[in-house]
């Protein structure tokens, strides 16, 4: 079984300020991680991926994640948040050795305040 | 245009109504899914197809049916719907890499 778990449903910074959103997740086997994000009457959008490598990824908008094997954490972070970061972020799970089921947290709600 | 299109984008209908979602792709990918997202839920998986001839069910298949008429063309349809399934419902498609997946831009249905 695998599963995901994004402990906080709302995040509020202040634009300029740093931004992390908190993913966990929990699978038998090795990881694919994913983060994805929502606007107002949006599809998802992917800003970016862990496969292997550099446990430190980048992605679009400035956005990157550090995938942490120990902890079993891959957190999103933004070193200075824009208003229009402002939606709602998804963290995704799939087990390599599972070649469809991707896993999906509830989802984390930034609020980039003015 | 759009990689991923929906049609309809929002649509109400009653209880017992037989209604299908349409889901078109110009990205050339094999694989297509159906999700539905739910508050507070995150997206659950409907259905899912490798190929026009491989259609297989997600984890809340039941009261939902599929048809994959052509590569590019994935179709969802509710044979009797009831209030619990308004909802968001999301099409996505990726490569054979299986690597990430790129979603439509939603169906809002509201059953009455």
């Amino acid at each position: 079984a695998q599963s995901v778990a994004q402990p906080e449903d709302q995040v509020n910074v202040a634009e300029g300020n740093p931004l992390t959103v908190k993913c966990t997740y929990s699978v038998s086997g090795n990881p694919y991680l994913f983060w994805y994000v929502q606007y107002p009457n949006r599809g998802l959008q992917f800003l970016l991926k862990y496969i292997t490598g550099d446990n430190l990824v980048k992605g679009s908008y400035g956005f990157e994640a550090e995938f942490n094997k120990s902890q079993t954490s891959f957190h999103l972070k933004k070193p200075s948040a824009l208003v229009s970061d402002s939606a709602l972020y998804f963290c995704a799970v799939r087990d390599r050795g599972d070649d469809y089921k991707l896993s999906f947290g509830a989802g984390t709600t930034v609020t980039v305040r003015a | 245009d759009a990689d991923v299109t929906q049609t309809p984008r929002n649509r109400i209908t009653k209880t017992g109504k037989r209604i299908m979602l349409e889901c078109s792709q110009t990205k050339g990918h094999d694989r297509m899914y159906w999700y539905r997202q739910d508050p507070g839920l995150g997206l659950r998986l409907i259905y899912y197809s490798f190929d026009v001839k491989d259609i297989n069910k997600g984890e809340i298949s039941d009261g939902y049916s599929v048809s994959r008429q052509a590569q590019a063309k994935f179709s969802l349809s509710l044979e009797s719907a009831i209030p619990n399934q308004t909802a968001l419902y999301f099409c996505a498609t990726s490569g054979r890499d299986a690597g990430e997946q790129y979603f439509g831009p939603g169906t809002r249905l509201t059953v009455t």
